[in-house]
């Protein structure tokens, strides 16, 4: 079973516009919930993570929300940018796990200029 | 920085033919593991491993087999492909040591056609 769900699958936005892409998780043992990155032909890359002692976590034009009761995160990319366009993945650990992540099933992430 | 590198990038099988997927890292990462990413699942682990000599099945292990005799190579192997095995192949390295350390460093990927 999909243990982190993710949402919508694509996205179309304008440049300049906000983009949102939304989380949710099931293993109420998760602390630390990561997203990736990745453009066509590369594999994925970090971009921003936060942990669950914290409701808000930013960086530049991307912002992560948690909701722990909700056990529900998002990502938020303010000004969206072509250069954006990218496919998202959300993904979720447990700190006795390391490094095994699990990952949601992604949203390609188009910004029209 | 050379970082993950696998190889081939581009395969293509018949049903029942086996092969390995190459993955090397540069950055002395002990934990190393392998996904594979199909359209509308995302990135599912297959195998990983925290160190030389130590592997453990992932959510999607069957079909699979690896093994880790340094700390910078993890070949994938599939034994015997089958069409549903058809997807791109992800191995990924971080350092060991709980999450906080845990940035999985991706190779660019490994597209397999299974026939």
């Amino acid at each position: 079973q999909q243990q982190v769900k993710q949402s919508p699958q694509s996205l179309i936005v304008q440049k300049g516009g906000i983009s949102i892409i939304n989380c949710a998780y099931e293993n109420t043992a998760f602390d630390y919930f990561p997203w990736y990155q990745q453009f066509p032909g590369k594999g994925p890359a970090l971009l921003i993570a936060i942990r669950p002692d914290v409701s808000e976590k930013k960086e530049g034009r991307f912002t992560i929300s948690f909701n722990k009761s909700a056990k529900q995160f998002s990502l938020h990319i303010m000004d969206s940018q072509p250069g954006d366009s990218a496919t998202y993945f959300c993904a979720a650990a447990r700190e006795t796990s390391g490094s095994r992540l699990t990952f949601g099933e992604g949203t390609q992430l188009t910004v029209n200029p | 920085n050379a970082g993950v590198t696998q190889t081939p990038k581009f395969q293509v099988l018949k049903t029942g033919q086996s092969m390995t997927l190459q993955c090397a890292q540069d950055m002395n990462h002990e934990y190393m593991s392998w996904y594979r990413q199909d359209p509308g699942m995302g990135l599912r682990l297959i195998h990983y491993s925290v160190g030389a000599g130590i592997t453990d099945q992932g959510e999607v292990p069957n079909g699979y087999n690896v093994s880790r005799s340094t700390t910078e190579d993890f070949p994938l192997r599939l034994l015997s492909a089958a069409p549903s095995q058809t997807s791109v192949y992800f191995c990924a390295s971080s350092y060991w040591g709980g999450v906080s350390t845990g940035e999985l460093f991706f190779g660019e990927g490994s597209r397999l056609t299974v026939l």
